[in-house]
């Protein structure tokens, strides 16, 4: 199955804030509320973020939120701070294969 | 505490067999869903298939399916992913991973540290 669409750089300030956008199908994203966002330091195992669309896990930083509109989800992340650049992947429930499908990823820049 | 912990780096020759492992602690095993993920050099995660530890029941990715096996053992809480005939192209770092939810598989909230796997002639 196709990879959900991530866009493949963003980039912000420190103390700005940044949205990172998430596009599936209506047999993914849009059709499910099961989608999570990991951060992955280079060198480092994924870090869940965000899980069934907005829900933070203990010890993750209210800087990171995040929705879904249709087929589309978003992670937002406020007061950017150096240690936020990484990698970031959205990943949905697809009922192509009944688990998981990952975005392509996106690169965070904090300038 | 929760673990995962994998086996470690493998090289191997194109057309060999291996078997990577998963050994799950502080949780229990056969109540969640173990996926494997594949990171290409440079490259994003990719869900291969997941198996519930506690059936053995699996499911597989379109892409990887009938390419890998996914398996487990409950009496040692291992899970493991093998291939019968290796290529270069599946030189990667595979992550294990255990899902949160039982009913809905998606997201994992465990991730083990990585094996990395070298095929080259």
């Amino acid at each position: 199955q196709s990879a959900l669409t991530q866009p493949a750089s963003v980039s912000g300030s420190p103390g700005q804030s940044i949205t990172i956008s998430c596009i599936g199908t209506s047999s993914d994203v849009g059709g499910y509320n099961y989608v999570s966002w990991y951060q992955q330091h280079p060198g480092k195992a994924p870090k869940l973020m965000i899980y069934d669309v907005s829900k933070r896990p203990s010890g993750v930083s209210n800087r990171f939120s995040a929705s879904k509109s249709g087929k589309t989800a978003s992670l937002t992340i406020s007061g950017l701070q150096a240690e936020d650049e990484a990698d970031y992947y959205c990943s949905s429930y697809t009922d192509t294969t009944t688990f998981g499908v990952f975005g392509g990823g996106t690169k965070l820049t904090v300038l | 505490e929760v673990q995962l912990v994998q086996s470690g780096a493998e090289v191997k020759k194109p057309g060999e067999s291996l078997k990577i492992s998963c050994k799950g602690s502080g949780y229990t095993f056969t109540s969640h869903w173990i996926g494997w993920v594949r990171q290409m050099p440079g490259k994003g995660l990719e869900w291969m298939g997941i198996i519930y530890a506690g059936d053995s029941g699996t499911r597989y990715s379109p892409s990887f399916q009938g390419l890998v096996t996914i398996s487990v053992d409950k009496s040692i809480s291992t899970a493991y992913l093998q291939w019968s005939s290796l290529k270069a192209s599946d030189t990667a770092m595979y992550y294990c991973a255990r899902h949160g939810d039982v009913v809905v598989p998606e997201w994992v909230d465990y991730w083990g540290q990585g094996t990395l796997v070298t095929v080259s002639s």
